[in-house]
C-alpha cells in the first residue's frame, strides 16, 4: 500500500513569513496526526483529526499555527508568522480510527526558519 | 508527558542481540506497550506491541514482565541498519488516545 505522503520535503523561510505543509494519509485511515520534532527530541503531537473533525489540538500554538482536513482526507498545516523556534521536522501520521498500532508516518518536512 | 523511562543511549555489536529496556511503572490495565523506531531523516516506524504476553514478529521480540511495569525490546541479530532511536510508548489500542513520544533510546550498532 502507498505510504503517507508529505510535501515539501524541505523548506527554508525567513522569520515572520508564512509556510504550509501538506499531507496525504493512507487510504481508509480515518485518524490523522501532525507532530513537531525538534532536533534531538521525540515527536510532539500538535493536532489529531478524526475524519475532518479535530479530536485534540491542545498542544497547537493557535496564535500562529492552524490545520485543516477538508473532506476527511488530505490535511494542511500552516504557520503564520513563523518564528526561529519553529525550526523542526513536521511529521504527519495516520492510523485506523485512532488505534495505537498501525501508525504510519510520512518522511516529514524539515523546516528551517532563518 | 511520556509515561515511560528509557536509557538515552546504548551500544551493540553487529550480529549480537540488542536488548532495549523500558520502564512503565504506572501502566494501566488497558494500556498496551508499543515500540517504534526512527532512522535518521525518516519518520518513526512501528515495530511491535503487546498487552501482557510476550510477542514476536519478523522485526523483533517484546518481553513484558509479569507485573507489566517494564519491558524489553529484543533485536535478535542487530545489523548496522538497526542504528536508530527506539521509542517505547504506552497507550490503549483504541481511538481517542494520544501517542506520546519521549526522548527514546539511541541505539548504536557497531561493526
Amino acid at each position: 500500500e502507498a505510504g503517507v505522503a508529505q510535501s515539501p520535503r524541505y523548506k527554508i523561510i525567513e522569520k515572520r513569513q508564512s509556510v504550509a505543509f501538506w499531507c496525504n494519509p493512507i487510504s481508509g485511515h480515518a485518524t490523522l496526526y501532525w507532530y513537531q520534532q525538534i532536533l534531538g527530541q521525540g515527536p510532539k503531537l500538535l493536532i489529531q483529526f478524526q475524519n475532518n473533525g479535530v479530536v485534540d489540538d491542545s498542544q497547537l500554538p493557535k496564535d500562529r499555527f492552524s490545520a485543516e482536513r477538508l473532506k476527511g482526507v488530505d490535511s494542511t498545516l500552516k504557520i503564520q508568522p513563523a518564528k526561529l523556534e519553529d525550526s523542526a521536522v513536521y511529521l504527519c501520521a495516520s492510523s485506523l480510527v485512532g488505534r495505537g498500532a498501525g501508525y504510519t508516518f510520512g518522511s516529514g518536512t524539515r523546516l528551517t526558519v532563518v | 508527558d511520556a509515561k515511560t523511562t528509557q536509557p538515552p543511549s546504548m551500544d551493540c555489536a553487529e550480529g549480537r542481540a540488542a536488548n532495549l529496556p523500558c520502564n512503565h511503572s504506572t501502566i494501566s490495565g488497558n494500556e498496551y506497550v508499543y515500540w517504534y523506531r526512527q532512522i535518521h531523516s525518516q519518520g518513526p516506524q512501528y515495530i511491535i506491541h503487546g498487552l501482557k504476553n510476550n510477542e514476536t514478529n519478523e522485526m523483533a521480540s517484546l518481553i513484558i514482565t509479569e507485573d507489566r511495569k517494564s519491558s524489553t525490546l529484543i533485536l535478535p541479530h542487530a545489523t548496522l541498519r538497526d542504528t536508530a532511536v527506539y521509542y517505547c510508548i504506552v497507550r490503549p489500542d483504541t481511538g481517542g488516545f494520544k501517542t506520546i513520544f519521549g526522548a527514546g533510546t539511541r541505539l548504536f550498532v557497531k561493526a
